[in-house]
């Protein structure tokens, strides 16, 4: 019973290069959530998506970020012309469709951008 | 002032020892309280949730106070395993999203 997984563990770009990151929910998850931890940082909630629904996008960055849960397939979060400052770690978390908000997150091992 | 906050530490405490931290939060209408442990380089692993009545899960012990909105971990008996960042955790306004404090970093000693 695989958790969620995500990939690739370790990206690099260069500056003005574009990210994928992709996250496969839990099996009978349909609710991902996208946080990101900068160095020295606490996470930071990013996005919540359902499958073909943005809920809430609102601790995404307003320009260059999107995010996108198809009905088929994983969830990605898509960086445009990244920065230096984007470096950081990518984590998705899933729940089911009562989302599991009490009782925490199950993360997967993200994706460590690094931009050069 | 920030959602939530934990001293950074870093702990500093030899086997066998017991160690408490603190984590306060800024909004009182939160109900859903967390501690992750974070290894270096690693994900998130939630670690225990926190109840109000306080909660107990070998040796470590959560307690919620909700007048001063604190929540607390305490680790009896120390590890060297037990070497790691522990995050705090409190549900958002939006109720689905946590807010995590930036971590307090315990090194356990020989």
């Amino acid at each position: 019973n695989a958790g969620v997984m995500q990939n690739p563990r370790h990206l690099v770009r260069r500056r003005g290069q574009e990210a994928r990151l992709r996250c496969s929910p839990m099996k009978g998850h349909s609710h991902v959530y996208w946080y990101r931890q900068l160095p020295e940082e606490g996470l930071k909630f990013m996005v919540y998506l359902q499958k073909e629904n943005i809920i809430d996008e609102s601790g995404m960055p307003k320009e260059r970020f999107s995010a996108e849960f198809p009905k088929e397939g994983p969830s990605i979060l898509r960086i445009q012309q990244v920065v230096r400052g984007d470096s950081a770690a990518y984590f998705c978390a899933s729940s089911p469709p009562e989302p599991g908000i009490h009782y925490g997150y199950t993360f997967g091992s993200g994706t460590r951008l690094t931009v050069v | 002032r920030k959602e939530v906050e934990q001293d950074p530490g870093p702990f500093n405490v030899p086997e066998g020892a017991t160690v408490a931290f603190n984590c306060t939060y800024s909004n009182s209408a939160s109900q859903s309280f967390f501690w992750y442990r974070q290894d270096c380089r690693k994900e998130p692993k939630l670690l225990m949730s926190v109840y109000s009545s306080g909660n107990e899960d070998g040796r470590f012990t959560a307690q919620l106070n909700r007048a001063s909105q604190y929540i607390s971990l305490l680790i009896r008996d120390s590890k060297l395993s037990d070497s790691a960042t522990y995050l705090c955790a409190v549900n958002s306004n939006s109720g689905y999203a946590l807010n995590f404090g930036k971590g307090t970093s315990l090194l356990v000693t020989p």
